[in-house]
C-alpha cells in the first residue's frame, strides 16, 4: 500500500499561468476528494468523484477551476488564469465506499504558491 | 450549514501533561465525527472517529466521546509525549448534507509538548 501521493509536491508561478495537479489515489479506492488549505485554516472541501463522475463541487471551485478523474484512477486539478488568492495547499483524499463514517486517506499535499 | 468550531491555540504543554482539546459542531443531521492528526512535514491522517451518539473514539491514548447532547467531541490524552506535537483538526461528516461524505473541518490547533 503506498498510500495516496501527489505530483508535484511544490509549484511556484505567476499570476495568470495554468496550473496542473495530479493525484494519485490508493488502488481500489472508488472515491477521491480535493480540498484546499490556507494557512491557519482547516481543510475546504473543493470537489468530490466517485470512478470517474464528479458528483458535486464546493461553491469554492470557480470557473477558472476544473478536475477530471478519467477511467476513474488518477485524477488533475487544473487552475487557469491563476490569482494570488489561489495561493493554498491542494490536498487529495481517496476512500473506499460510501458512508458519512468512512475513512478519509490524504496524500501530502501541493503547495501552490502564486506570486 | 455544518461548522466544526475547536478551541483557539496553540496549545503548548510539557510532557507528562493531561490535554484537553475542545471541539464543538453544528450538522443538520446526525454526523460522523472525527479527530486527524498532521504530524510536521506529514499529511493528514486519522487519529480516531465515532459514528454516533455516546460512542467513544480512541486511539494511540487519546480518547474522544460524541456528545449529542453538547454537540461536542473534545480530545483527550493522560500524558502527553514529546511525539504528540502536531497540528490536529476535528471534522464532521454529515450524510444529510450529501452522500459523498466530505469532510467539514475545524481549523486546527497546533500541540508542542516540551521535554
Amino acid at each position: 500500500d503506498t498510500g495516496v501521493s501527489q505530483d508535484p509536491r511544490h509549484k511556484i508561478t505567476k499570476r495568470g499561468q495554468n496550473v496542473t495537479f495530479r493525484c494519485d489515489p490508493i488502488s481500489e479506492h472508488n472515491r477521491l476528494y480535493w480540498y484546499r488549505q490556507t494557512l491557519g485554516q482547516g481543510p475546504e472541501f473543493l470537489t468530490y468523484f466517485q470512478n470517474e463522475a464528479q458528483l458535486e463541487k464546493s461553491r469554492l471551485l470557480s470557473d477558472r477551476f476544473s478536475a477530471e478523474r478519467p477511467k476513474g484512477s488518477f485524477s488533475t486539478l487544473e487552475i487557469q488564469r491563476t490569482e494570488q488568492g489561489d495561493s493554498a495547499m491542494y490536498l487529495c483524499a481517496s476512500s473506499f465506499g460510501g458512508g458519512a463514517g468512512n475513512e478519509q486517506f490524504f496524500g501530502p499535499g501541493t503547495r501552490l504558491t502564486v506570486l | 450549514g455544518d461548522s466544526v468550531t475547536q478551541m483557539e491555540g496553540p496549545v503548548t504543554l510539557s510532557e507528562e501533561a493531561f490535554l484537553t482539546i475542545n471541539c464543538t459542531y453544528t450538522a443538520t443531521g446526525y454526523p460522523s465525527l472525527f479527530w486527524y492528526v498532521q504530524y510536521p512535514g506529514e499529511g493528514l491522517q486519522l487519529l480516531l472517529k465515532a459514528t454516533k451518539a455516546d460512542d467513544k473514539g480512541s486511539n494511540k491514548g487519546f480518547e474522544a466521546t460524541y456528545r449529542k447532547e453538547t454537540t461536542s467531541f473534545h480530545l483527550e490524552k493522560g500524558s502527553v509525549q514529546v511525539s504528540d506535537s502536531a497540528v490536529y483538526f476535528c471534522a464532521l461528516s454529515d450524510p444529510l448534507t450529501g452522500a459523498n461524505s466530505k469532510l467539514t473541518f475545524g481549523k486546527g490547533i497546533t500541540l508542542s509538548v516540551r521535554p
